[in-house]
């Protein structure tokens, strides 16, 4: 079956510091959603991207499909505390609409 | 609108035991969806509904069972509770553009 993968798995950055996780997927990806979930939480729905190459952003958040629709990445410039928690894409499981798969996570710590 | 609600939010069952999760959800939303989640391993979706009286296995379905007799309600049930169980679960919505809408989450020991 599909398998979403994301690297890191943790990250430690300087307050102030730019952030990136990674999302790869085994197969073509019909669109990828991103999640946070702060320590404790339960997962929040950032975005979702459908298009390829689709680039969105979000205040300092930055969300980029790939051309193949097999990879996606989002990236934080100059992350603050308030970034801390562990960050989710998720993708539909081949052509079914209702299985949406997520990827392991990446936990991020800002150290202030 | 208290969106997805879970009770309960904290059980400690002994092996072997039943019980039941209940999932709740005021968005009229159709479809439903029930994940696990373990350290390192991220969301596994055990069991899923897009709407009432219909219902589909998730990547681990296996020792849970569900069902959909309203559109407001999702439980989750485990017949024989394993170690293997013990985790965080969380039920979730799905809104009209596709993003999903999770309740808090129940923490589930089992002996």
């Amino acid at each position: 079956g599909q398998q979403v993968m994301q690297i890191p798995q943790y990250q430690h950055v300087q307050e102030g510091e730019d952030f990136t996780t990674y999302c790869n997927s085994s197969t073509t990806l019909s669109n990828i959603q991103w999640y946070k979930q702060r320590p404790g939480g339960h997962p929040v729905f950032l975005i979702q991207l459908v298009k390829s190459g689709e680039v969105k952003k979000q205040k300092r958040l930055t969300f980029q499909f790939g051309e193949a629709k097999k990879n996606s990445s989002l990236h934080i410039t100059a992350t603050q505390t308030t970034d801390v928690g562990t960050y989710f894409c998720a993708g539909r499981q081949g052509t079914s609409y209702d299985k949406v798969i997520f990827g392991p996570g990446t936990s991020l710590s800002v150290i202030p | 609108n208290a969106g997805v609600t879970q009770t309960p939010k904290f059980q400690v069952l002994k092996t072997g035991q039943s019980m039941t999760l209940q999932c709740a959800q005021d968005m009229n939303h159709e479809y439903m969806s029930w994940y696990r989640q373990d350290p390192g391993m991220g969301l596994r979706l055990i069991h899923y509904s897009v709407g009432a009286g219909i219902t589909d296995q998730g990547e681990v379905p296996n020792g849970y069972n569900v069902s959909r007799s309203t559109t407001e309600d999702f439980p989750l049930r485990l017949l024989s509770a394993a170690p293997s169980q013990t985790s965080v679960y969380f039920c979730a919505t799905r809104g009209k553009t596709g993003e999903l809408f999770f309740g808090e989450g129940s923490r589930l020991t089992v002996l």
